[in-house]
């Protein structure tokens, strides 16, 4: 069981890049999250995916898109990087929606340049 | 925005010392719930709390939540250097997702 996972655990990309985070969950769960933390700032939710088939925006979704391929995989891409982006994202996974305890992966260390 | 505040910012004490951190909110809750991130890992859940429970123990961890107040508190008896961690609070309310804060910073010193 390995709960959360995500790829890459770090990147470097020059801005105007694009890529995109993978997250996958194998615990079965219907609702899928993904954050930013930056210092002094806490956790922000970027997007999230109530459940397969369906996502909705967060407090900062700006310069992101995600697509819920399927129950397990919720992706994160950044079309066009910009340094503001610099920043370790989470995902995290809860069995269903609304305030349920939510179970986070390792992160990805993002650096914009 | 975040909901959540937690106090103090920072905390240091000695191995073997109780570690309290609060956590203030500002709008009403369903529960209120703990996470504790090590440098550099994702963060794990510790607890959750309902908001029609006052307290709630698990292992060397002690939750109390005052609704009234808008503030939980989380207890950490007898520490080790191991419970050297951020911690937030996060809470949800209605069919909103959770909201955290912006945490603690735990050094327990050996």
């Amino acid at each position: 069981n390995a709960g959360v996972t995500q790829t890459p655990k770090f990147q470097v990309l020059k801005t105007g890049q694009s890529m995109t985070l993978q997250c996958a969950q194998d615990m079965n769960h219907n609702s899928m999250y993904w954050y930013r933390q930056d210092p002094g700032m806490g956790l922000r939710l970027i997007y999230y995916s109530a459940s397969e088939g369906t996502t909705d925006k967060g407090e900062v979704p700006n310069g992101y898109n995600v697509s819920r391929l399927n129950k397990r995989e919720f992706s994160l891409r950044l079309e066009s990087a910009a340094p503001s982006q610099t920043s370790v994202y989470f995902c995290a996974s809860s069995s269903s929606g609304g305030g349920e305890t939510q179970y986070f992966g390792p992160g990805t260390r993002l650096l914009v340049l | 925005s975040q909901q959540g505040e937690e106090d103090p910012q920072a905390l240091s004490i000695q191995e073997g010392e109780n570690a309290t951190m609060n956590c203030s909110y500002k709008t009403s809750i369903n529960n209120l719930q703990w996470y504790r991130q090590n440098s550099g890992r994702g963060l794990v859940h510790l607890i959750l709390i309902r908001s029609n429970e006052r307290e709630k123990h698990s292992g060397r961890l002690r939750v109390t939540l005052d609704t009234s107040k808008k503030s939980s508190s989380l207890l950490i008896t007898a520490s080790r250097a191991a419970d050297t961690a951020s911690y937030f609070c996060a809470t949800a309310s209605g069919y909103s997702t959770l909201t955290f804060g912006k945490g603690t910073m735990l050094l327990v010193s050996p």
